[in-house]
């Protein structure tokens, strides 16, 4: 089984400034993939990034980053340089992966809301 | 690429009618969709997985029988909401796995207010 927290339910930051949004894990599988969402209001799910477990190196896109502290359990998402276009809510979610049939269910945390402050 | 299209992307029914839900793959074949719930402010829940030419395997809860589930082909799942009711007001959206990263494409998403 697998379980994603999320233990900030709102996080502020000023415009411009760099935020973080953390996330914890939980899984038994020795592989699996790390996943960040953005939904804003219009309830669309964007993808941000991906981390597989077995990436020795942080993923990054564009102003986007994650930090991943396999040891720890936790994959961080930094935004660098906030813009209003990213007050929305944020998911960390994750998936084994194997080949098996019925490996490729994603599954979320519960998310944080982020309030970019003019 | 990998789009896939959710209609509609609003509905209002009248309590006791059916209400159909469609995900479509425009530009690769969805041989796995999974359907999600979420409710206002809470994270999406798995309802269930359908792959193409099987039936559906339901998450523990989730009623068969009131939420009928069809993948009928490579790129067309539908989620059918039976006998609708107020508390199956909801945000309804679909999700394709889409190789080869492990990544995911998600449908718009419906929302669905039983009145």
């Amino acid at each position: 089984a697998q379980k994603i927290t999320q233990t900030q339910p709102g996080m502020f930051v000023q415009e411009k400034e760099a935020v973080t949004l953390d996330c914890t894990y939980d899984t038994s599988d020795q592989s699996y993939g790390l996943f960040w969402y953005k939904q804003p209001s219009s309830g669309e799910m964007i993808f941000l990034i991906y981390q597989g477990s077995y990436d020795e190196q942080n993923a990054t896109e564009g102003r986007y980053s994650l930090n991943f502290q396999k040891a720890r359990k936790s994959a961080n998402l930094v935004i660098s340089a906030s813009q209003l276009g990213d007050s929305a809510m944020y998911f960390c979610a994750m998936r084994a992966l194997y080949s098996g049939a019925g490996s490729y269910q994603l599954t979320f945390g519960k998310g944080t809301k982020l309030s970019v402050i003019p | 690429g990998a789009v896939v299209s959710q209609h509609p992307s609003r509905v209002i029914c009248k309590s006791g009618t059916s209400v159909k839900i469609e995900c479509r793959s425009l530009d690769f074949q969805a041989t796995t969709m999974f359907w999600y719930r979420q409710f206002p402010k809470q994270s999406l829940m798995l309802m269930a997985t359908s792959n193409e030419g099987s039936k559906a395997t339901y998450e523990q809860g989730v009623e068969k029988d009131k939420f009928l589930i069809n993948h009928a082909s490579l790129t067309l799942s539908t989620l059918t909401v039976t006998s609708a009711h107020p508390e199956d007001s909801s945000f309804y959206i679909c999700s394709a796995p889409r190789p080869p990263n492990y990544g995911y494409t998600f449908g718009s998403g419906t929302r669905l207010t039983v009145v």
